[in-house]
C-alpha cells in the first residue's frame, strides 16, 4: 500500500523545546517537501529536497532544521527559536524536483501545538 | 521574487449554483497545478495544465491556462456539497523548481 505518512497526527509541545516531525514515503519519490499551513491560509514551503543527502531553504525556513539521509525519509525539526511554531505542517513529495509534471502527494499532516 | 495571487478568499453559494476562483502570477508559469483541501484533511492533487491556452475537464470541473500562460481558472458548474473545501492553485516559475502556492478560496455549499 502505497503512500506518505506523518506522526503524530497530534503533537503538543512546551515553549522552548525542540520538536521533530517524522515524514515517511515509499512511493520511490526523489522530491519531499514542507509546508506551514496557518487557519484561513495557504501553503508555505518551509524545506525541500530534490534528491537524497541534498536540501534547500523554502520561503520560511528559519527556525526549522530537516535532513534527508534516506530517500523515503524527511524528517523536520521545529526549533526552539521558530518564534510562532503551532501550526498544521504538512509533509510532500513528488517524482522528481524538475520535469515537466511533478504532481505532489501529500501526508496527513501534523498538528502541532506549543503551549 | 514569483507570487500567486488568488481569488476570493471566500465564496458562499446555494447548491446548484456555479463557483469559479481565479489564479494570477506575477511571472509566466511552466505549469499550473490545482488541488482540493477538505475541511480537516490534506491537499489533494486535481490536475496540471502545461500549454498556453490550455482547457482540461473533470466531470463538473473546468480548468484554463492563459494565454499568456500567467493566470489560471477553475470554474465548477451545478455546485454539489460534496465540493466544499479549499481550491488552491500552484504555479511553477519558468526555470525554477519551486512551486508556489495561491493562498487558497475556501467553497462553502449551502443545501
Amino acid at each position: 500500500d502505497g503512500g506518505i505518512t506523518q506522526s503524530p497526527k497530534y503533537l503538543f509541545r512546551k515553549e522552548g523545546q525542540n520538536v521533530t516531525l517524522s515524514c515517511e514515503q515509499n512511493l520511490n519519490h526523489d522530491a519531499m517537501y514542507w509546508y506551514r499551513q496557518d487557519p484561513g491560509q495557504g501553503l508555505r514551503l518551509i524545506y525541500y529536497s530534490q534528491i537524497v543527502n541534498d536540501f534547500q531553504k523554502g520561503d520560511i525556513a528559519e527556525g526549522y532544521s530537516v535532513s534527508r539521509e534516506k530517500k523515503e525519509s524527511f524528517p523536520l525539526t521545529v526549533t526552539s527559536a521558530q518564534k510562532n511554531p503551532t501550526a498544521f505542517y504538512l509533509c510532500a513529495s513528488s517524482i522528481s524536483g524538475g520535469g515537466a509534471y511533478n504532481e505532489q502527494f501529500f501526508g496527513p499532516g501534523t498538528r502541532l501545538t506549543v503551549l | 521574487g514569483q507570487q500567486v495571487m488568488q481569488i476570493p478568499q471566500y465564496q458562499h453559494v446555494q447548491e446548484g449554483e456555479d463557483f469559479t476562483t481565479y489564479c494570477n502570477s506575477s511571472t509566466t508559469l511552466s505549469n499550473i497545478q490545482w488541488y482540493k483541501q477538505r475541511p480537516g484533511g490534506h491537499p489533494v492533487f486535481l490536475i496540471q495544465l502545461v500549454k498556453s491556452g490550455e482547457v482540461k475537464k473533470q466531470k463538473r470541473l473546468t480548468f484554463q491556462f492563459g494565454e499568456a500562460k500567467k493566470n489560471s481558472s477553475l470554474h465548477i458548474t451545478a455546485t454539489q456539497t460534496t465540493d466544499v473545501g479549499t481550491y488552491f492553485c500552484a504555479g511553477r516559475d519558468t526555470g525554477g523548481f519551486k512551486t508556489i502556492f495561491g493562498a487558497g478560496t475556501r467553497l462553502f455549499v449551502k443545501a
